[in-house]
């Protein structure tokens, strides 16, 4: 059974700084892993999706990187904003299970003035 | 339309109530799964249709719960005797493509407190 883990569970840094946030997961038969932001009492938004056969993607700010082989992923925010606010969620989908996403329990990222 | 709408966005009810919540996933997607939120934890999933079919009910906790997506567009799910423990948000979310092979959209979620 895959399991998803997400450290730290929060973090808090100055705006301006540069910051990465770790995803590991059990079992590296993905077919795809995917990384979500959540603010407070709303929905899931999509950030960005890397499938198996890459190794980053990016968009904006963000990066995102993924080592199979380690069952690891990093969310990396160049020039953190306040408005990155929120909680960030990885989700992996396995091969033999491609209809579900299963979640890490999230890092609280917060960024002061 | 523009995106997932769910309803009720906030529902209580008494312990051994029936509640149905629903979703409108955006128009055309052939993918709607649900999944369950509880509070300070990711998402865990629920069930997920391929238009009408449901293909995946394996992570439904028990047979109280059910879902349908009968036109293969708006989605219900129905938690009849609810119980303390399935207060939680309940989110549903749409793909354009089978299973989830591409960016997924959510709704906001219904928030479900059973007293």
């Amino acid at each position: 059974k895959q399991e998803v883990t997400q450290i730290p569970a929060a973090l808090s840094v100055p705006e301006g700084e540069n910051l990465v946030l770790n995803c590991s997961f059990t079992d590296s038969a993905i077919y795809n892993l995917q990384w979500f932001r959540q603010d407070p009492g709303k929905g899931l938004t999509s950030l960005l999706l890397i499938q198996s056969s890459q190794r980053e993607q990016t968009s904006g700010r963000l990066n995102a990187s993924l080592d199979k082989s380690s069952g690891r992923s990093t969310l990396y925010i160049a020039a953190s904003q306040p408005g990155d606010s929120a909680t960030y969620l990885c989700a992996a989908v396995n091969t033999g299970t491609a209809s579900k996403l299963t979640f890490g329990t999230g890092t609280r990222l917060q960024v002061t003035l | 339309g523009a995106g997932v709408s769910q309803s009720p966005r906030y529902k209580v009810a008494k312990r051994g109530q029936d509640v149905a919540l629903r979703c409108d996933p955006i128009s055309g997607h052939v993918s709607l799964f649900w999944y369950q939120q509880a509070l300070g934890q990711g998402p865990e999933f629920l069930t997920y249709f391929q238009n009408e079919a449901q293909l995946d009910k394996s992570g439904l906790p028990s047979d109280r719960f059910f879902a349908e997506r009968p036109e293969g567009s708006v989605s219900t799910l129905k938690i009849q005797r609810t119980q303390q423990e399935d207060s939680a948000v309940y989110l549903c979310a749409s793909t354009l493509p089978r299973f989830v092979t591409g960016e997924l959209f959510f709704g906001e979620g219904s928030r479900l407190t059973v007293l």
